[in-house]
């Protein structure tokens, strides 16, 4: 069992906009920042949003995140099939010697 | 450009030890940290541990705790993750990846990735 909280899928169509929501605790997304990962199927994840809000180079800016209190969400707008994929969100957590902890993953399907 | 490749498929009878190595090129290896990571089919990511490519300073998973080595290699800018008394439910992908930030600036989660190494463990 995971950490953090996601929902295990989500869909929507071409051109929408869709949610994907992180819960997590004071000791992790409460006390640090949040960072999602992009999986498309049978590949190595790829650093989404780092820093709750931040984007690496390269990634579109139809790809936001934001924070509050312990709790994170992945937006997408204009979806697009390419988006298919899994998505982990992932913080530090301050507990025992310190780990990274992530969620279980949120599989994405565009219709 | 950052590489990170791994090394291939293994097999392994529970009760065993696995090692994988991660080598790293086209950046400063003593600059950033390594973490390991792995999937078990179906599931979602888990954090293993994470070496300091610095000074080989480590920290590891409770989870894990004494059944796992992660060392670093200067020399040749390869980590590699050592995994021992295997069980049938450490069958999964494990993958290295290179922290975006250098030294300590470990927050800002894993920019870079390794291809991935699919472990099983079955008798």
């Amino acid at each position: 069992q995971s950490v953090l909280t996601q929902p295990p899928s989500a869909s929507g169509t071409p051109g929408q906009r869709v949610t994907i929501s992180c819960s997590g605790s004071n000791s992790n997304i409460g006390s640090n920042t949040v960072n999602w990962y992009q999986q498309l199927p049978g590949t190595a994840p790829k650093l989404l949003i780092f820093s709750n809000n931040r984007r690496p180079s390269g990634v579109p800016d139809r790809f936001s995140g934001s924070k509050s209190g312990t709790s994170a969400s992945l937006a997408i707008s204009g979806l697009q099939s390419e988006d298919e994929a899994a998505y982990h969100c992932s913080a530090w957590d301050d507990s025992l010697n310190g780990l990274w902890v992530f969620g279980g993953g949120t599989k994405l399907t565009v219709l | 450009q950052v590489q990170l490749v791994q090394s291939g498929a293994d097999m392994k009878k529970p009760g065993a030890s696995v090692k994988v190595s991660c080598k790293s090129s086209g950046y400063t290896f003593t600059s950033y940290g390594v973490s390991w990571v792995r999937q078990a089919p179906g599931q979602g990511l888990e954090w293993m541990g994470w070496i300091s490519g610095y000074n080989g300073k480590t920290n590891y998973a409770q989870t894990f705790q004494g059944r796992v080595t992660i060392t670093a290699d200067t020399s040749t800018s390869t980590v590699y993750m050592e995994l021992r008394s295997l069980r049938s439910d450490d069958t999964a992908v494990y993958y290295c990846a290179r922290d975006q930030g250098q030294y300590y600036d470990i927050l800002t989660g894993s920019s870079h990735w390794g291809q991935g190494t699919p472990v099983t463990v079955d008798s």
